[in-house]
């Protein structure tokens, strides 16, 4: 099956700190890709839209400038988390959608932000 | 809001089949039936999807009633190593079902030994 990778799975930061998380699709092109946030225990929650060569899409609530999204090819997505505080503390995922009319989505395996 | 109702928890036994129900009795024509799983700490993974017609992969099958209100996901000889939370979700094809995509909380399927 279609494999989406991220990076780093995990990572540590003092506050204050930006951190960048790598989302690449291995197998396949995805001009769309997608960035969601899970706190503990609660459900994914959609960030943001990402389209190749094109601005991202925010979802309401989510601070554009707090959390860079560039998409410069067709197999990464980056998520910059920036001036990190403790609040940012979350697994954030992303995903790749193959193929516009089929809409299969296929998901990274997460990165978690620990943010002291 | 999620579109689609889902036990909180199940047990099954392993090696017998779970199947996991959900309701969604407000789904369009056009939309999907979704089924995705994540195990703890890791991203979704995709299951199957179905849009009338009853579905079977490698993973699992995929029975949808006839008026579409509700489904069953059944993977048919649990290992422990599907103990995860299961999400069902409705959402149209392409690009505009994938951004629209809203996980509920999902049904937190636990395989015993």
């Amino acid at each position: 099956g279609a494999v989406v990778s991220q990076h780093p799975s995990w990572v540590i930061c003092k506050s204050g700190t930006s951190v960048k998380i790598e989302c690449r699709s291995l197998d396949f092109q995805a001009t769309t890709m997608f960035w969601y946030r899970q706190f503990p225990k609660q459900s994914l929650m959609l960030m943001a839209t990402s389209n190749e060569g094109s601005k991202a899409t925010y979802e309401q609530g989510v601070e554009k400038d707090k959390f860079l999204i560039n998409h410069a090819s067709l197999t990464l997505s980056t998520l910059t988390v920036t001036s990190a505080h403790p609040e940012d503390s979350s697994f954030y995922i992303c995903s790749a959608l193959r193929g516009p009319h089929t809409g299969e989505l296929f998901f990274g395996e997460g990165s978690r932000l620990t943010v002291l | 809001d999620a579109k689609t109702t889902q036990p909180p928890s199940m047990d099954c036994a392993e090696g017998r089949a779970a199947n996991l129900p959900c309701n969604h009795s407000t789904i369009s024509g056009n939309e999907y039936v979704y089924w995705y799983r994540q195990i703890h700490s890791q991203g979704p993974q995709y299951i199957i999807h179905g849009l009338k017609n009853n579905e079977t992969n490698e993973m699992a099958s995929l029975i949808i009633t006839e008026d579409r209100k509700s489904s069953t996901l059944i993977l048919p000889h649990a290992t422990l190593r599907d103990t995860a939370v299961y999400y069902c979700i409705v959402r149209v094809g392409g690009v505009q079902g994938a951004q629209k995509l809203v996980f509920g909380q999902g049904t937190r399927l636990t395989i015993n030994p």
